[in-house]
């Protein structure tokens, strides 16, 4: 069974500072793994989507790095503003059935 | 964005009664899913379909049922409602399921009394 975990469930951070969001999961042989973002009240809009094969996937201030061996994904902010503040979640395919393993997501602040 | 329209965006109903959350997207993308979200169970996945007329179970499929006649509308189906049940649904759709990103509604919260 695939059980992915986010570390830090909060986040509080001044604008400017850099943002660095965990994910870990229990099973390595994984698909893809995708990260995204949730507003109050909102749906999930998704961010970067990693391959297997990739090391890190990039888009503007977002950057994604995975190391299966180790279970392992890091979601990068650079110079986070207060309209990044919104919870981040990221999601990885079970290996028996290719379903959609949630972590229950990081709630990040950015204060002005 | 994604063209998906969930609806209602919100409803109260009864225990006992059913009621029935509608999906529908102009992406023609082949795989539709029904997610609930709940706090400290995060998201879970209620029923998939992989085209029209094939629907799989998810992880928390009982009291649920879905169907698909159509490729732009999966329809999930509360046959009676409980309390438990009450929760924010969320549906996604992908063409190639989880081989690439999913794109989500904006949900419709449910209140079962």
């Amino acid at each position: 069974k695939q059980e992915v975990t986010q570390i830090p469930a909060a986040l509080s951070v001044p604008e400017g500072e850099n943002l660095v969001l965990n994910c870990s999961f229990t099973d390595s042989a994984i698909y893809n793994l995708q990260w995204f973002r949730q507003d109050p009240g909102k749906g999930l809009t998704s961010l970067l989507l990693i391959q297997s094969s990739q090391r890190e996937q990039t888009s503007g201030r977002l950057n994604a790095s995975l190391d299966k061996s180790s279970g392992r994904s890091t979601l990068y902010i650079a110079a986070s503003q207060p309209g990044d503040s919104a919870t981040y979640l990221c999601a990885v395919p079970r290996s028996n059935d290719y379903k959609l393993s949630f972590g229950a997501g990081t709630t990040v602040t950015v204060r002005a | 964005d994604a063209g998906i329209t969930q609806s209602p965006r919100h409803k109260v109903t009864e225990t006992g009664t059913p009621v029935t959350l509608r999906c529908h997207q102009t992406e023609n993308h082949r795989y539709m899913y029904w997610y609930r979200q709940d706090p400290g169970h995060g998201l879970r996945l209620i029923h998939y379909s992989y085209g029209v007329k094939d629907t799989d179970k998810g992880e928390v499929s009982d009291g649920y049922s879905v169907s698909r006649s159509k490729t732009e509308d999966f329809l999930l189906t509360l046959e009676s409602a409980t309390s438990s049940q009450t929760s924010v649904y969320f549906c996604a759709i992908s063409e190639y399921g989880v081989r690439e990103k999913l794109f989500f509604g904006s949900g419709t919260q449910l209140s079962v009394l």
